[in-house]
């Protein structure tokens, strides 16, 4: 199975900065990326495919990078809502697989 | 507005079975291959099954495998997954999730249900 390593595994942020959380895939994955944010006792959600196609609905703030083996989810200008554990998971080879998860909580 | 709505879960013993189910609407059901997704306490998720559209081509992580039954009812909208010989590692939150692709499966899951609780203990 694809290994998905994600980090950090938790960060702490302030509204209004900027968050990059780093996804690596081994082996690589082309481009066939996702990213998910999930709150507490919610279900996943999905932000971003292909590794940087927005779902709809997703504000702008929320962008995504790379391709291959390492990927980068970025949040500029955090807003309270932001606060959440994130995901990754890599639909290029079967079985789908998921990364750690980021938890990024209030400074 | 799609909407998936999962029921059936609970608790049961190890070597038990339980029926999950998914109710989908807002969308056109037997266009899309669905999957399930779980997660246990703490954890990420964890791919479980997935089945296409027309129910032709399912598929299992080799955790499950042998023991559960992914299958659909495209005239009810409908989406289970039959599971047999619990184990206590079968434990998570179970989600029904819609497979972006029309037809088959690609395992990018554009909607997910609330999900419904399986505890497997004695």
């Amino acid at each position: 199975d694809i290994q998905m390593t994600q980090s950090p595994s938790s960060l702490s942020a302030s509204v209004g900065d900027r968050v990059t959380i780093t996804c690596r895939a081994s082996p690589g994955i082309n481009n066939w990326l996702a990213w998910y944010q999930q709150k507490p006792e919610r279900a996943p959600k999905p932000l971003i495919y292909a590794a940087s196609t927005l779902q709809s609905g997703v504000p702008s703030r929320f962008s995504g990078s790379g391709s291959g083996t390492d990927f980068t989810l970025t949040i500029n200008s955090l807003q309270p809502e932001d606060f959440a554990t994130y995901y990754c998971q890599q639909y290029n080879t079967y079985p789908p697989t998921f990364g750690g998860g980021t938890k990024v909580e209030i400074q | 507005e799609v909407q998936l709505l999962e029921s059936g879960g609970g608790l049961v013993q190890p070597g038990g079975t339980l029926r999950l189910s998914c109710t989908a609407s807002g969308f056109i059901f037997n266009s899309h291959a669905m999957n399930w997704v779980r997660q246990a306490p703490g954890k990420g998720p964890e791919w479980v099954s997935g089945i296409s559209a027309s129910a032709t081509d399912t598929y299992y992580a080799d955790s499950v495998t042998g023991r559960f039954t992914i299958s659909r009812d495209n005239s009810k909208y409908t989406l289970y997954l039959q599971m047999n010989y619990l184990r206590v590692e079968d434990t998570a939150i179970y989600y029904c999730a819609r497979d972006w692709n029309y037809g088959g499966l690609i395992y990018y899951f554009d909607y997910w249900g609330q999900g419904t609780p399986v505890t497997v203990s004695s």
